[in-house]
């Protein structure tokens, strides 16, 4: 079946650091890919996605590209704001496999200090 | 605005008794999902529905129940038999019953059980 690893956390950086947040999936079709972040209380929000093989997903300065050779869609951001601290799920869908379905990984818990 | 709406935020619940949670949306779209959050885990999928009148068993939807009478919403009840109900529920919809478009979140509620 369809998994979503996300590298453990919680991860906590300085203001204006780099962050890196690996995401590897397993999938027997052709996902879409998707991060997703959570503030503390709330529901999700798409933060960028990929539909296929070298697309790359931008948005707020984040950016993860879809890497099929290495199942992976990593998150990165050159420069974390204190705003940037949440929870952040990598998801793929797999139409041809699990038609309406989101799989999700297990979050990473970022916080950003200032 | 469009968007899901879900209500109540905060539940409490005493042992044996069932309860609804309510959830609305307002974009026009075709499929709805609930999902379970637990501390530390990812997201993980109850109930879902591609059309009205007609929705799937995800992955725990053991104890749960739903209902798909109308476009715009789909509640579900908690019953006495979810042995562990206490959790954040999050609802979804996406405007493709395939879902391999992004999924919009709802707000949440946290139910307790008291």
């Amino acid at each position: 079946g369809n998994s979503v690893t996300q590298m453990e956390g919680p991860v906590t950086l300085s203001e204006e650091a780099f962050l890196t947040i690996n995401c590897t999936y397993t999938a027997t079709g052709y996902p879409s890919l998707f991060w997703y972040v959570q503030y503390p209380g709330e529901g999700l929000q798409l933060l960028l996605k990929a539909t296929k093989a070298d697309d790359k997903g931008s948005n707020k300065g984040f950016e993860a590209t879809y890497r099929k050779e290495t199942t992976s869609f990593h998150l990165e951001k050159g420069s974390v704001q204190v705003s940037d601290s949440a929870v952040y799920f990598c998801a793929l869908s797999d139409r041809e496999t699990s038609g309406s379905r989101l799989t999700f990984g297990e979050g990473t818990q970022l916080t950003v200090n200032p | 605005d469009g968007g899901i709406t879900q209500s109540p935020k905060y539940l409490f619940r005493k042992e044996g008794q069932n309860v609804t949670l309510s959830c609305e949306q307002n974009l026009n779209h075709d499929a709805m999902y609930w999902y379970r959050q637990d501390p530390g885990q990812g997201l993980r999928l109850i109930y879902y529905s591609q059309i009205v009148n007609d929705f799937q068993k995800g992955d725990i939807a053991e104890g749960y129940s739903v209902s798909r009478e109308k476009k715009e919403s789909f509640p579900l009840t908690v019953t006495s038999a979810q042995k562990n109900p206490t959790a954040f529920y999050l609802c979804a919809s996406s405007p493709l019953p395939g879902g391999w478009d992004e999924q919009f979140f709802g707000p949440g509620t946290r139910l307790t059980v008291l």
